[in-house]
């Protein structure tokens, strides 16, 4: 299975202030024949379902907010708040998607400092 | 817009079988294109995905449930089920039922349903 390992297991930020989410991948999840990175970004609120923030490690889904954005490739891979808000307090997960069984990283907590 | 919602036995007991159906609503299960998938939570624990069908009734499961695990699909009334045979505690976790978008190649999620707590317990 490939591992993906987040970093840090959670970080406090300022309101309006950047946030940088790390995501490390056991193998490479580029895939060669069309250059694209098979990685997934999720954000999870409480009592909510996790929701698709960024696919292709850094295509927005319709409707995110262009605070978040994704960068990254092979095995190595960001995601940024750019300013965060109140209501981007969430645990964020990265996946994998280049090889089955997916996996998940084991998400990072970002909270207001 | 599309909504899937989970629904089933929220206890099971030790060595018994864990049923759960998602019900799609808002858009066909028939589709082409996009899988429906199982992904679980361990209480504070991360995502484990665990399986998927195709409208066709082809699965994919995650290895290491292979052979407790089953999941069909009924086109007729927009659902799909899982069902996990001899359950032990390690099996408790919040169930997810979601769309597992394929239509570019891709396989990430989206939407999922709101989840439900399935414990394991005498």
């Amino acid at each position: 299975d490939i591992v993906m390992t987040q970093y840090p297991d959670s970080l406090a930020v300022s309101l309006g202030e950047r946030a940088t989410i790390n995501c490390k991948s056991s193998q490479s999840v580029l895939y060669s024949s069309d250059n694209r990175n098979y990685l997934a970004w999720y954000q999870h609120k409480p009592g909510q379902p996790p929701k698709l923030l960024l696919y292709w490690a850094s295509t927005r889904e319709s409707g995110v907010s262009d605070r978040f954005s994704g960068g990254g490739s092979g095995t190595d891979f960001t995601l940024t708040i750019s300013s965060l808000q109140a209501e981007d307090v969430a645990v964020y997960y990265c996946q994998q998607y280049y090889d089955t069984p997916y996996t998940f990283g084991q998400g990072t907590k970002v909270e207001i400092k | 817009q599309l909504q899937l919602q989970e629904s089933g036995s929220g206890l099971v007991k030790p060595s018994e079988t864990l049923s759960l159906t998602c019900t799609v609503s808002g858009g066909s299960i028939d589709s082409s294109g996009f899988y429906w998938g199982w992904i679980r939570q361990p209480p504070g624990k991360g995502l484990e995905w665990i399986g998927r069908i195709y409208h066709t009734g082809t699965t994919l499961y995650k290895p290491s449930l292979n052979g407790r695990l089953t999941i069909s699909i009924d086109t007729s009334k927009n659902q799909f089920s899982l069902k996990l045979f001899s359950v032990t505690a390690a099996d408790t976790a919040v169930y997810y039922c979601a769309r597992q978008i394929h239509i570019t190649g891709g396989n990430w999620f989206d939407p999922w349903g709101q989840g439900t707590l399935v414990t394991v317990s005498s």
